[in-house]
C-alpha cells in the first residue's frame, strides 16, 4: 500500500517568510510524528499526534513552530518568521497505534527546507 | 547531550563479509531500540528492533544484540551485500509513562559494502 507522503519535496524560502509542510500518513495509522534532520545528524523529534491531539510537543524548538492534525489524518507543520537555522530536512512518520503498543514508525521521504 | 551515540561515522566492508554497526546509549530509561536504514533522498526505513527484555533478535541477515549492563547494542549484517550500502541509524524510546513514542536517534553510520 501507499507509504507516508510529504509535500513539497523541496521548499526554498526567504528569511522571515511563513512556510507550511504537509504530511499524509499511512491510511489507518493513528499516531503521527514530526522530526527534523540536520546535515550529519540523526532525526530529532519535534511533535507527536495521537489522533487529532498533540500528545507530546516537547521537541518544538520555539513558538515559531506549530503543527496541526485537524481530522486525525493529514498533518501540517507550520513555521513562522523562518530563520536560516531552520534549514533542514523535515521528516514525518506514522505508526498504526501510539505507544506503548508499537514503536515502529514508518517515515516519509521528507521535505528539504532551505531558508535563504 | 547526545543520549544515543554512534561513534563510527563510517564503515567499509567487503561483500559477503560481516558488517557490525555499534550504538551506545546513556539513559537507563530506554527500553526499546530500533535500527533504521536510510538511502539518499529517502526517509529512514525500519529494519529491526529489540525490547530490553531480550538480548538478541534476528531477522534474516540482520541480527541485533543488546547488552543492557554496558548500555550497548549492535547490528550484525551477514552476509553483507552492496545493496546494504546506506546510512544506518540506531534509535531508542522510553519505557512506561515516559513513553510518548518519540524516538531518540544516533548520528548515523555510513556503511559501504564493496563488491
Amino acid at each position: 500500500g501507499a507509504g507516508v507522503s510529504q509535500t513539497p519535496s523541496n521548499k526554498v524560502t526567504e528569511k522571515g517568510k511563513y512556510v507550511e509542510l504537509r504530511c499524509d500518513p499511512i491510511s489507518g495509522h493513528t499516531a503521527l510524528y514530526w522530526y527534523r534532520q540536520s546535515l550529519g545528524q540523526g532525526p530529532e523529534f519535534l511533535i507527536y499526534f495521537q489522533g487529532t491531539g498533540a500528545a507530546d510537543d516537547s521537541g518544538l524548538p520555539n513558538d515559531r513552530f506549530f503543527a496541526v492534525r485537524p481530522e486525525g489524518s493529514v498533518s501540517t507543520l507550520k513555521i513562522q518568521r523562518t530563520e536560516r537555522g531552520d534549514s533542514a530536512v523535515y521528516l514525518c512518520a506514522s505508526s498504526l497505534r501510539g505507544p506503548p503498543l508499537t514503536n515502529e514508525q514508518y517515515f516519509g521521504p521528507g521535505t528539504r527546507l532551505t531558508v535563504t | 547531550d547526545q543520549q544515543v551515540k554512534q561513534n563510527s561515522p563510517s564503515l567499509s566492508v567487503q561483500e559477503g563479509r560481516i558488517s557490525i554497526l555499534n550504538c551506545d546509549y546513556t539513559n537507563s530509561m530506554f527500553d526499546y531500540f530500533l535500527w533504521y536504514k536510510k538511502y539518499p533522498a529517502e526517509g529512514p526505513t525500519f529494519l529491526i528492533s529489540i525490547s530490553s527484555i531480550k538480548d538478541k533478535n534476528e531477522d534474516g541477515r540482520f541480527t541485533v544484540f543488546l547488552n543492557k549492563s554496558a548500555k550497548h547494542l549492535s547490528l550484525h549484517i551477514v552476509p553483507s551485500q552492496p545493496g546494504d550500502s546506506a546510512v544506518y541509524f540506531c534509535a531508542a524510546s522510553y519505557a512506561g509513562s515516559s513513553n510518548t513514542g518519540k524516538l531518540i536517534f544516533g548520528q548515523g553510520t555510513t556503511l559501504q559494502v564493496k563488491p
